[in-house]
């Protein structure tokens, strides 16, 4: 069966700190992977979206960077975080668009930029 | 662009009492068609999907939802609300005429009264 893990389930950096949150999908292979934010109150914004090794693509211009070094690993980053990069981020895969059985999400990383 | 309007961002019922959680979507052409539970602090977990055959859909912890063309909706339901089904429903669409990812509901909160 497919698993995703995302890592840390929490965390506190100060404004002008590096970020990275990882996240890794298990049994399945050539998957699209998804970086969402849900900020307080609010809906799930898509960030960034891969279609493959390399291949990124981003939805909204931000200070948040987003790599896929290997086929089911997705890395979430920043060089310098903001107050406003506060928020719950979930990564997320799928078997091509999602489709036929939808999305698969970790379990989430909170972040408080302090 | 495809929207998905979710109505009522809270919705409070009385435990045992039914529950409906409403989505509409806005294209001419039905997307395929899911709903999701978030549990505080944690990912999103799919509840039922609609991609083609029987209209009337059944998911996971007694959760049903009825895909109408003519309506252009896909509300779900339960028929008896328990404590435990208090979170946050987000309803999302996936076009079939684009190989675009999940297009989401700002989602509705659904609170259990005693």
């Amino acid at each position: 069966s497919q698993t995703i893990h995302q890592w840390p389930a929490t965390l506190v950096q100060p404004v002008g700190s590096p970020l990275s949150l990882e996240c890794t999908v298990e049994g399945t292979s050539n998957p699209n992977l998804y970086w969402y934010r849900q900020a307080a109150g609010r809906g799930l914004q898509l960030l960034f979206y891969s279609i493959g090794i390399g291949q990124i693509s981003s939805e909204v211009p931000q200070n948040l960077s987003a790599s896929r070094p290997q086929d089911r690993q997705f890395i979430l980053s920043s060089k310098k975080l903001l107050l406003s990069d506060s928020g719950f981020y979930l990564c997320a895969w799928s078997r091509g668009t999602g489709r036929e059985s939808g999305a698969f999400f970790g379990q989430g990383t909170r972040l408080t930029v302090v | 662009a495809q929207s998905v309007t979710q109505l009522g961002s809270h919705v409070s019922v009385s435990e045992g009492a039914l529950v409906l959680l409403r989505c509409n979507y806005s294209s001419s052409v039905p997307p395929y068609l899911f709903w999701y539970v978030q549990y505080p602090n944690q990912g999103l977990q799919l509840l039922l999907k609609y991609t083609t055959g029987a209209t009337l859909v059944k998911g996971i912890n007694g959760f049903e939802a009825e895909f109408k063309k003519s309506e252009t909706s896909f509300h779900l339901t339960k028929p008896s609300a328990h404590m435990s089904d208090a979170a946050e429903y987000f309803c999302a669409v996936i076009p079939k005429d684009s190989n675009y990812q999940l297009i989401w509901g700002a989602g509705t909160k659904l609170i259990i009264k005693p």
